[in-house]
């Protein structure tokens, strides 16, 4: 167990729709990191959070945004879905002190969008 | 982009037997991590390297930053049947804020 945590675990909607995924990291981690996992693109890193700041933007699409909010958890919000961004979404943390490239995943959220 | 190169793709061994993965880039890395997924997962960190040359092991696993810093290696001994899983390399340049992944190595252990 990582100690990052993710809700839901699975989530099937429809194309079009809007839905939000949530993460909690690590005790004491400020940096949180969003990834895409698709099974023809690996692990795509999207958006990253330092303390409720946006820190560094990856491949993030413009119908995507994602917040960190005073308590460290963050979210992700996927609006307008279409059927490509059915993956993996992963959520990691890290510690701003020593170390913080070692990023510790959470267990994903697999989205289904139909 | 920073682009790092992983190989195999994916590999077919048999319990007992010794593994080794690598991941090559043409740019100079600072960092090096190496995860495994297992399916349904997400990654979990193995073993984060720091310095060139720096030999780094976690109980079957050895891994190596390489000298050039432009490569990494993992080794996994007298594999078993839990190894099993993709296994990914991840580097920091000192250019980039951001960890580059690999494509992922697909291990299979055979009975």
């Amino acid at each position: 167990d990582s100690g990052v945590t993710q809700t839901p675990k699975h989530l099937i909607t429809a194309t079009g729709q809007r839905v939000t995924l949530r993460c909690s990291p690590r005790s004491g981690d400020l940096s949180v990191y969003w990834y895409q996992q698709s099974l023809d693109q690996g692990l795509q890193f999207l958006i990253q959070y330092y303390n409720g700041e946006e820190r560094a933007k990856g491949n993030i699409l413009e119908r995507f945004s994602a917040q960190q909010f005073p308590d460290l958890h963050s979210e992700l919000n996927l609006s307008s879905l279409e059927l490509g961004d059915s993956a993996l979404y992963f959520c990691a943390s890290s510690s701003r002190q020593g170390l913080s490239y070692e990023q510790y995943f959470g267990p994903g959220t697999r989205l289904t969008v139909t | 982009g920073q682009q790092l190169n992983q190989s195999p793709q994916s590999m077919f061994i048999q319990e007992g037997e010794d593994v080794s993965m690598n991941c090559t880039s043409s740019s100079i890395f600072n960092t090096w991590l190496w995860y495994k997924q297992e399916p349904g997962e997400g990654p979990v960190l193995l073993i984060a390297l720091y310095k060139a040359g720096e030999l780094t092991s976690n109980g079957r696993l050895t891994a190596q930053f390489g000298i050039t810093r432009k490569d990494s290696f993992l080794n996994i001994s007298a594999s078993i049947p839990s190894d099993v899983g993709i296994y990914f390399c991840a580097g920091l340049s000192g250019s980039a804020r951001q960890l580059t992944f690999g494509s992922g190595t697909q291990l299979t252990v055979l009975p």
